[in-house]
């Protein structure tokens, strides 16, 4: 079992454009949840993923958006970057309403 | 407003020794609590939870202590071992949401 993959694993971006990182969950796992972590901080919840709606969403503009196919892969859309958005983004999967497991993270750099 | 809080950034203790990682809780409506661990270039791994209606909850070497009337929760590693060195946090959600909040983090280094 692969776990929890994202990709890219780095990725650098310049202010005003548009990124998409991409998550598989763990196998098994319905529901996706990606986390922004900014350095010296916690992870920050964006929103949650399940049959292919957002069913809860944190306190980020509509600028992150995501999306959830078929296969329970998801993808996050941040859309117009800010030098602010440079974070760390981790999904998380889970099955039902059990514990979430990490994936290693996509690095993202906005210049 | 954190509403997780963990006011240690770093913690070095000897090798066999006790790890004692605190944590901090402003809203009353977190009914259950997490500890993850994270090495670098790695995701969080989960490490022991804990329910709101227990004061204790204990694996292995580690232990999480839960202080209701405090809103104070904290982790202990006994022995603490080298391979513990990491960012340790804490997380609490609540029935009815599918969110964790996280603490900002405590980065424990075990000396040999």
């Amino acid at each position: 079992d692969a776990g929890v993959t994202q990709s890219p694993t780095h990725l650098i971006k310049t202010r005003g454009q548009q990124v998409t990182l991409r998550c598989s969950p763990k196998s098994g796992h319905d529901t996706v949840s990606w986390y922004q972590q900014a350095l010296g901080q916690g992870p920050q919840f964006i929103f949650q993923y399940y049959e292919e709606e957002e069913r809860q969403r944190g306190n980020f503009p509509d600028r992150f958006s995501g999306h959830q196919f078929p296969n329970y892969s998801s993808e996050l859309n941040v859309n117009a970057l800010l030098l602010g958005d440079s974070a760390l983004y981790l999904c998380a999967s889970l099955e039902r309403d059990n514990e979430q497991f990490f994936g290693p993270g996509t690095r993202l750099t906005v210049l | 407003d954190q509403q997780v809080k963990q006011n240690s950034p770093s913690l070095s203790v000897q090798e066999g020794r006790i790890s004692i990682l605190n944590c901090d809780y402003t809203n009353s409506m977190f009914d259950y609590f997490l500890w993850y661990k994270k090495y670098p270039a790695e995701g969080p791994t989960f490490l022991i939870s804990i329910s709101s209606i227990k004061d204790k909850n204990e694996d292995g070497r580690f232990t999480v202590f839960l202080n209701k009337s405090a809103k104070h929760l904290s982790l202990h590693i006994v022995p603490s071992q080298p391979g513990d060195s990491a960012v340790y946090f804490c997380a609490a959600t609540w029935s009815g949401t599918y969110k964790y909040i996280f603490g900002t983090g405590t980065r424990l280094k075990v000396l040999a």
